[in-house]
């Protein structure tokens, strides 16, 4: 069973449109984070849910909004994407906040054209 | 700003021999430590952590962490092709509006040669 699980695992779209990746995870856990990856490997936080409460909010453009309708479940939606946008998002999961492990999904790699 | 600094290699030693992995943080109020694998395509994996000063040692992995110094690093012993990765450092913060956040570094590529 895969622990923590993303919809779409690619996701190829035009600038303007609205999208949302899906992230779910079945370990049982509290906290709930998503990470954008950029060209350069550089992984950055964006937004971290403990039960559904938003914990961390980084400065992220507020065309992103993440959802978290249960602890399990933490989604992303992205309007209006821009090239910028292009990267890879991580959704990973924690059954504390407080630095410990945390373990990632596989990863959406977003293509905006 | 909380930065953590790495060298970006690409790091190349031969099979068999140590790899070293170094990183430097600039927050001093950083408490938790983490180095992450990720191979291409593939995501990060959690290796080794470590929240007190001194050595680490998990298999043919060691964490090193200087908190004086704000340095963390990782040794690979007995290289093996498999080892070939990105090498993410990671430093966690339990204190005010970062609780529970990581900063990662920029990664370091690693290439074991046979």
């Amino acid at each position: 069973d895969t622990a923590v699980s993303q919809t779409p695992k690619y996701l190829v779209t035009q600038m303007g449109n609205d999208k949302s990746i899906k992230c779910e995870q079945n370990l049982g856990h509290d906290t709930m984070y998503w990470y954008k990856q950029d060209s350069k490997k550089f992984l950055k936080i964006m937004f971290s849910y403990n039960n559904k409460e938003l914990i961390i909010n980084e400065t992220v453009p507020n065309r992103f909004s993440p959802k978290s309708p249960d602890k399990a479940h933490l989604n992303l939606h992205i309007n209006s994407l821009e090239l910028g946008d292009s990267a890879v998002y991580f959704c990973a999961s924690s059954p504390i906040l407080k630095g410990d492990t945390q373990y990632f999904g596989p990863g959406t790699r977003l293509t905006v054209l | 700003q909380k930065e953590v600094e790495q060298n970006s290699g690409p790091l190349s030693v031969p099979e068999g021999a140590i790899a070293s992995l170094n990183c430097t943080y600039s927050d001093r109020g950083s408490q938790s430590f983490f180095w992450y694998r990720q191979y291409s395509g593939k995501s990060p994996e959690l290796i080794m952590s470590i929240y007190s000063n001194g050595d680490k040692e998990d298999g043919r992995f060691t964490a090193q962490l200087n908190k004086a110094s704000q340095y963390v690093s990782l040794l690979i012993r007995d290289s093996q092709p498999s080892d070939s990765a990105t090498y993410l450092c990671a430093v966690g913060y339990a204190g005010g509006t970062s609780y529970g956040k990581l900063t990662f570094g920029q990664g370091t590529i690693l290439t074991v040669h046979p």
